[in-house]
């Protein structure tokens, strides 16, 4: 069992490239989020999805872009990457979130220069 | 919107002390859930807490839950160096399919 498995690790960007970042999880999980960290200013909530074939967004969706066509892999896409998006990025499933425990990966570290 | 609130932000603690953490919610809470970030790592699920005035313990960390459901609290009796990390409280929004972070209690440990 990998559980969230994120790729990649770091990656490195200039302003106005695009990326996906990749998220998968092998627990059959419905619930699947997108959360960014930033220093002093916690985990914030990017895009969600409940189930294969539905999102929505959460607190902070401008700049990104988000599909889920399966119940595991769940991308996010930068369309055109600028330096407010340097983060750490963490993808989490959930079995049903939010009353359900959050399962993240290890994260993606993602500089815009 | 909900807001959830966490403090301190941050704690520096002689190994051996006590240390609490804080969650305040503005809105009643269905459940909140505790997690904890070691440095360099990922959020990882501590405990999830559902009934009003409910304590739960995990070795030395003892969580509780308030009687309104509005705030909870984190506390470790006598902190070693492994407790080091960030500590984040989260609680579903009132929006379905979202949780609120709080901002996180930084604890650093000095040996």
């Amino acid at each position: 069992n990998a559980g969230v498995t994120q790729t990649p690790k770091f990656q490195v960007l200039k302003t106005g490239q695009s990326m996906t970042l990749q998220c998968a999880q092998d627990m059959n999980h419905e619930y699947m989020s997108w959360y960014r960290q930033d220093p002093g200013m916690g985990l914030r909530l990017i895009h969600y999805s409940v189930g294969a074939g539905i999102t929505d967004q959460g607190e902070v969706p401008n700049g990104y872009n988000v599909s889920r066509s399966t119940t595991e892999d769940f991308p996010l896409r930068l369309l055109s990457a600028a330096p407010s998006q340097t983060s750490v990025y963490f993808c989490a499933s959930s079995y049903g979130a939010p009353n359900s425990p959050l399962h993240f990966g290890n994260g993606t570290r993602l500089t815009v220069t | 919107g909900q807001q959830v609130m966490q403090i301190p932000q941050y704690q520096h603690v002689q190994e051996g002390e006590d240390f609490t953490t804080y969650c305040n919610s503005s809105t009643t809470l269905s459940n909140i859930q505790w997690y904890k970030q070691r440095p360099g790592g990922h959020p990882v699920f501590l405990i999830q807490l559902v009934k009003s005035g409910e304590v739960k313990k995990q070795k030395r960390l003892t969580f509780q839950f308030g009687e309104a459901k509005k705030n909870s609290s984190l506390h470790i009796t006598a902190t070693q160096t492994t407790d080091v990390g960030t500590y984040f409280c989260a609680g579903p929004s009132t929006n379905a399919g979202k949780s609120t972070f709080g901002d996180g209690t930084t604890l650093t440990v000095k040996p």
